[in-house]
């Protein structure tokens, strides 16, 4: 069975400060692995895919990068717009023309001015 | 571009109750899904369509029904609504050409509570 988990479940970080969110899976065969942004009340915002071990991919303050058996959103400096739910979703192999994802419950970030 | 619109945004129903909630969307994807995200669960998978007129069934399906007869509509069902289906619900659509790749795009959600 795909899983996805991802820790912590929470974090509250100073502005500045940097930190990392985990994401690790276990699934028959990775075809990509979704990085979203989430903000209350609102539905998930796309921020990156990845495909391959080694790849790395950044976008303002966040980079995101991949192993085998996980992948980690680093945020360098966060700001308090940076505070969101941030979700990671996988699409294994079994998804087949489907292309279905399986999520993780997400990491709750908060940073605070 | 609208993106991805859901309607309506809350709903409050009574056991038993029916309701239809709407997906639309106008980027003219070939698939869409439906989630619902409840505390500590993550987004779960409820049916999905790779194209018009075509539905499948997801991980929690029990309990909806859907329909997609135009392209660009996606409908979900709640047939006697269960105090269990109280839930955030997530409609996401994906142009089906980019392979794996392929990125979903989600709408605002519909927050249902049924009492």
């Amino acid at each position: 069975e795909d899983q996805v988990t991802q820790s912590p479940e929470a974090l509250r970080l100073q502005e500045g400060e940097s930190s990392s969110l985990n994401c690790s899976y276990t699934v028959s065969g990775l075809r990509g692995l979704f990085w979203y942004r989430q903000d209350p009340g609102k539905g998930p915002e796309f921020l990156f895919t990845l495909y391959s071990a080694g790849e790395e991919k950044e976008k303002e303050r966040l980079k995101a990068t991949l192993t085998k058996k996980e992948s980690f959103l680093h945020i360098t400096a966060p700001k308090p717009e940076d505070s969101a739910t941030y979700l990671c979703a996988v699409r294994p192999i079994s998804s087949g023309s489907a292309r279905q994802l399986t999520f993780g419950s997400g990491t709750q970030l908060t940073v605070l001015p | 571009n609208a993106g991805v619109t859901q309607t309506p945004k809350f709903r409050v129903l009574k056991t038993g109750q029916s309701m239809t909630l709407l997906c639309a969307q106008d980027m003219n994807h070939e698939y869409m899904y439906w989630y619902r995200q409840d505390p500590g669960m993550g987004l779960r998978l409820i049916h999905y369509s790779v194209g018009e007129g075509t539905t499948a069934k997801g991980e929690v399906p029990d309990g909806y029904n859907v329909s997609r007869l135009k392209k660009q509509n996606f409908l979900l069902g709640l047939e006697s609504a269960a105090p269990s289906q109280t839930s955030v619900y997530f409609c996401a659509s994906s142009s089906g050409t980019g392979g794996f790749g392929d990125t979903q795009y989600f709408g605002p959600g519909t927050r249902l509570t049924v009492l």
